[in-house]
């Protein structure tokens, strides 16, 4: 059981706009900065957002991160078919000393 | 920027494995690099990592029996596993960062069976 809360599965159709959801504490969430990863089958994860809501170079801006409070959101606007894979959040947790991810998330465009 | 995994393989419970992530484009001495791991078909855990001051830490999973190194001549990072259990299989990734992970390598697979 993972220390991040993610729904293990989204889905919606091309075109569409679709949220990833990620909760957390105030050990991680609440004071750390928030990264999301895709990870498509068969290969390395991607970074997709670091520091809550910024993209890497490269990254469409389709692809949006916010936080609030112990929470933070995924969100992919115009959604295509290459964007069916697992979106993972991740963090440091300061309790913990340790990075901590999220369950994971099945996205399927319909 | 470029991360290879190597030194994964079949080892039995309560073996060893020294892991190595061989970078280029980035010197990993001067950066945060983390160890994940995925066991299959299963979602990524966060193993360990290694501060350019020399800091470490780890999981509570991995604790007392597994190593995060470098070599900093080499621009080579190390994963040490010892006393390796059925649950350590998995694909092992290094990665440049903290908690956001930009550069990943393809992975080494950890298989632990008898």
């Amino acid at each position: 059981q993972s220390v991040l809360t993610q729904p293990p599965s989204v889905s919606a159709a091309p075109g569409q706009t679709v949220t990833i959801s990620c909760s957390g504490s105030s050990s991680n969430i609440g004071n750390n900065y928030v990264s999301w990863y895709q990870q498509l089958p068969g290969t390395a994860p991607k970074l997709l957002i670091y520091d809550n809501n910024q993209r890497p170079s490269g990254i469409p801006d389709r692809f949006s991160g916010s936080k609030s409070g112990t929470s933070a959101t995924l969100g992919i606007t115009g959604l295509q078919t290459g964007d069916e894979a697992d979106y993972y959040c991740g963090t440091w947790d300061s309790s913990l000393s340790a990075g901590i991810f999220g369950g994971g998330t099945t996205l399927t465009v319909l | 920027v470029q991360l290879v995994e190597s030194g994964g393989g079949l080892v039995q419970p309560g073996g060893s494995l020294r892991l190595s992530c061989a970078a280029s484009g980035v010197t990993v001495s001067s950066n945060y690099m983390t160890w994940v791991r995925q066991a299959p078909g299963r979602g990524l855990e966060w193993v360990s990592i290694i501060y350019s001051g020399g800091s470490t830490y780890y999981a509570d999973s991995v604790k007392g029996r597994f190593t995060i190194s470098r070599h900093n001549s080499e621009n080579t990072l190390f994963l040490q596993m010892n006393s390796l259990r059925v649950e350590d299989t998995a694909m092992y990734y290094c990665a440049r960062g903290h908690s956001n992970l930009q550069y990943w390598g393809p992975g080494t697979l950890v298989t632990v069976s008898a």
